[in-house]
């Protein structure tokens, strides 16, 4: 069984700090990997995905990849009280037949403080 | 941009009624997926299709089933819909078997069943 681990939260920073957002998968043939943002009652939205080890940046998030220890997170700089959603993992595994499936995790709850 | 547009926003069905689920996208994906969403079990995946007239059953199949008559529509179909089926449903779509590229989401479909 293909997993996906996230920490529930909630999460609680104050405003300027930065937000560390941690995920862990099961599969090692995991290839591709991505960031959602939930805000309460709405659907995810995709902020950003990686699928090489190391970080990549966009903006105040960066996302950063470590494959050997089935890691990912999401760093959020100078969070804003508007960051304020549920954070998705979400893990798509390249083997014949994927068919673009992604395994999500549960979520981590961010509350960003003014 | 990607458009996945799914038919209500929030809908009330009685229990024993079959209900539809609607949902449109205009990017020419091939993949197509039904998610349902609940607090505290995440986003759990009911039917997909890579394909018109294709089919595949998710992780939680029962007591739906799901129609590609047309590339850019799937219909999620609750065959005699029952209390325990109130949930949040989330239509989603992607490239086939393109590994790099995310799933985009509809608005959702907030569910009562009376």
């Amino acid at each position: 069984q293909k997993e996906v681990e996230q920490n529930s939260g909630p999460l609680s920073v104050p405003e300027g700090a930065i937000a560390s957002l941690n995920c862990t998968y099961s599969d090692r043939g995991s290839q591709s990997f991505f960031w959602y943002r939930q805000y309460s009652g709405k659907s995810p939205e995709l902020i950003m995905f990686i699928y090489s080890n190391g970080d990549k940046e966009d903006g105040r998030f960066t996302a950063q990849l470590n494959k050997a220890s089935q890691y990912v997170s999401l760093l959020i700089r100078d969070s804003q009280p508007s960051d304020s959603a549920t954070y998705l993992c979400a893990v798509k595994a390249d083997y014949g037949g994927s068919q673009g499936n992604l395994i999500f995790g549960k979520g981590t709850k961010l509350s960003v403080k003014p | 941009d990607v458009k996945v547009t799914q038919s209500s926003r929030y809908l009330v069905k009685r229990t024993g009624e079959k209900v539809f689920l609607e949902c449109v996208q205009d990017m020419d994906h091939e993949n197509m997926f039904w998610y349902r969403q609940d607090p505290g079990l995440g986003l759990r995946l009911i039917y997909f299709s890579y394909d018109v007239k294709m089919k595949e059953k998710g992780d939680i199949p029962e007591g739906y089933s799901v129609s590609r008559e047309k590339k850019e529509r799937f219909s999620l179909i609750l065959e005699s819909a029952s209390t325990n089926q109130t949930s949040m449903y989330l239509c989603a779509s992607t490239r086939f078997q393109a590994s790099n590229q995310p799933q985009h989401f509809g608005d959702g479909t907030r569910l009562s069943i009376l």
